[in-house]
């Protein structure tokens, strides 16, 4: 069970958003930056947001983020079927005394 | 370009320990706000953080491995490694390093290497 708490799946057709949600508390997203990856099946993580809504280089900006108080969403507008994928949320922890990062436990989404 | 590649046994036998490196091109590891780190994903399951590395030597480790778990530097060669001990069969994952670029606020992972399966059987 992982610290960060996301929904196992979000579906939603061509074109239409779909939101991900990322659950903490003070002793993570609370206090802390959070990042957003995206992971193709066989594939390393990469990047899609970092320090709660900035977008790296090359991004498009169909991919977003936001957080407020100790939860963090991950928003993708126009959706389309290259954005099939798993994500994970991703920040530090003090919750146990040192600083240890966690990963939530990832969103497959699903473009119907 | 940065580029990060694992390297290590692909099967360990349990209780072993399992020994990776990740050598590092295009960048120095002793580079001020660049942290290294090792990811690992079990089949089927998602990613779980295990230890990460400062340029300066400073450790962070995941509290439920911290006590099979050691990460280390070898800026000679411009790597660095992952040890963890007494395996099972739970540690069977795909494992990958990482960099991270950390500041005095904000961290974030920014590069990743493809990963290395590792099974732990006898």
């Amino acid at each position: 069970q992982s610290v960060l708490t996301q929904p196992p799946s979000v579906s939603a057709a061509p074109g239409q958003k779909v939101t991900i949600s990322c659950s903490g508390t003070s002793s993570n997203i609370g206090n802390n930056y959070v990042s957003w990856y995206q992971q193709f099946p066989g594939t390393a993580p990469k990047l899609l947001i970092y320090d709660n809504y900035k977008r790296p280089s090359g991004i498009p900006d169909r991919f977003s983020g936001s957080k407020s108080g100790t939860s963090a969403t991950l928003g993708i507008t126009g959706l389309q079927t290259g954005d099939e994928a798993d994500y994970y949320c991703g920040t530090w922890d003090t919750s146990l005394g040192d600083w240890s990062w966690v990963f939530g436990g990832g969103t497959k989404v699903t473009v119907l | 370009q940065l580029q990060l590649q694992e390297s290590g046994p692909g099967l360990v036998k349990p209780s072993e320990t399992l020994s990776l490196t990740c050598t590092v091109s295009g960048v120095s590891i002793n580079t001020n706000n660049f942290f290294w780190g090792w990811i690992r994903q079990p089949p089927g399951e998602g990613l779980e953080w295990i230890a990460t590395i400062y340029y300066t030597g400073t450790t962070y480790y995941n509290p439920s491995l911290r006590s099979r778990v050691s990460i280390s530097l070898d800026t000679s060669n411009n790597q660095f490694s992952l040890q963890l001990s007494s395996v099972t069969a739970a540690d069977t994952a795909v494992y990958s390093c990482a960099k991270m670029y950390g500041s005095a606020t904000t961290n974030w992972y920014d590069s990743w290497g493809p990963g290395i399966l590792v099974t732990v059987s006898s």
